[in-house]
């Protein structure tokens, strides 16, 4: 089971609003990550967490506010959002090995649109 | 700075053929790579990857090649079949340390029936 989910599927929000967006996995994995992708852009990493702990943070505006509670969930607090952060929200996890992450497995994204 | 790079944007091949997709990349560094496929409206699916000790990988239609020297993999997916059509992204990254993944651009695959 190389499953990731990830809810909402499609949000709206005004720039006033503050939403969440989650995602869980239950492969074992102790690495979490969030991705932004653009329309006909390639993803790109936004936050890493490992062993439920930050990693890196990519210099992401503080508006995004990533949460491990546990090792299976990772969330992405949104406020204050401006309508350039409109995109797909990737959620991936992937396994620990010798020498570092494995690969990465994806969830099918939330589609976020901030009006 | 676009450190992964894939320069065709679209490829269309015919149902049963052969589809090589080609990806480039600058930094040295990078000794682990992978190839993603991407549904609209969907999150990437990993396909087959490979690490810089190898050459070549294999997983059923699908073969990754890596030449170091040149800084060039490429995908061939053999026969092709519709089902392929999709958005393909080469990514590269390093083993060491968490995988700090970067994508290329990716390219448009369209298998005609």
């Amino acid at each position: 089971d190389t499953e990731v989910t990830q809810t909402p599927k499609h949000l709206v929000m005004g720039m006033t609003n503050k939403k969440s967006l989650k995602c869980e996995q239950h492969m074992g994995h102790r690495a979490m990550y969030w991705y932004k992708q653009k329309a006909k852009k390639p993803p790109e990493l936004m936050f890493v967490y490992s062993y439920e702990k930050l990693s890196i943070n990519e210099s992401v505006p503080s508006r995004f506010s990533p949460e491990c509670p546990n090792s299976s969930l990772l969330n992405l607090h949104l406020h204050a959002l401006q309508p350039e952060d409109s995109a797909l929200y990737l959620c991936a996890s992937s396994g620990m090995i010798a020498g570092g992450a494995d690969t990465q497995y994806f969830g099918p994204g939330t589609r976020l649109t901030v009006l | 700075d676009q450190q992964v790079k894939q320069n065709s944007p679209s490829l269309s091949v015919q149902e049963g053929r052969i589809s090589i997709l080609n990806c480039d990349y600058t930094n040295s560094m990078f000794d682990y790579f992978l190839w993603y496929k991407k549904y609209p409206a969907e999150g990437p699916t990993f396909l087959i990857s490979i690490s810089s000790i190898k050459d070549k990988n294999e997983d059923g239609r699908f073969t990754v090649f890596l030449n170091k020297s040149a800084k060039h993999l490429s995908l061939h997916i053999v026969p092709s079949q519709p089902g392929d059509s999709a958005v393909y992204f080469c990514a590269a990254g390093t083993l060491g340390g968490y995988q700090k993944v970067t994508f290329g651009t990716g390219t448009k695959l369209q298998v005609i029936p």
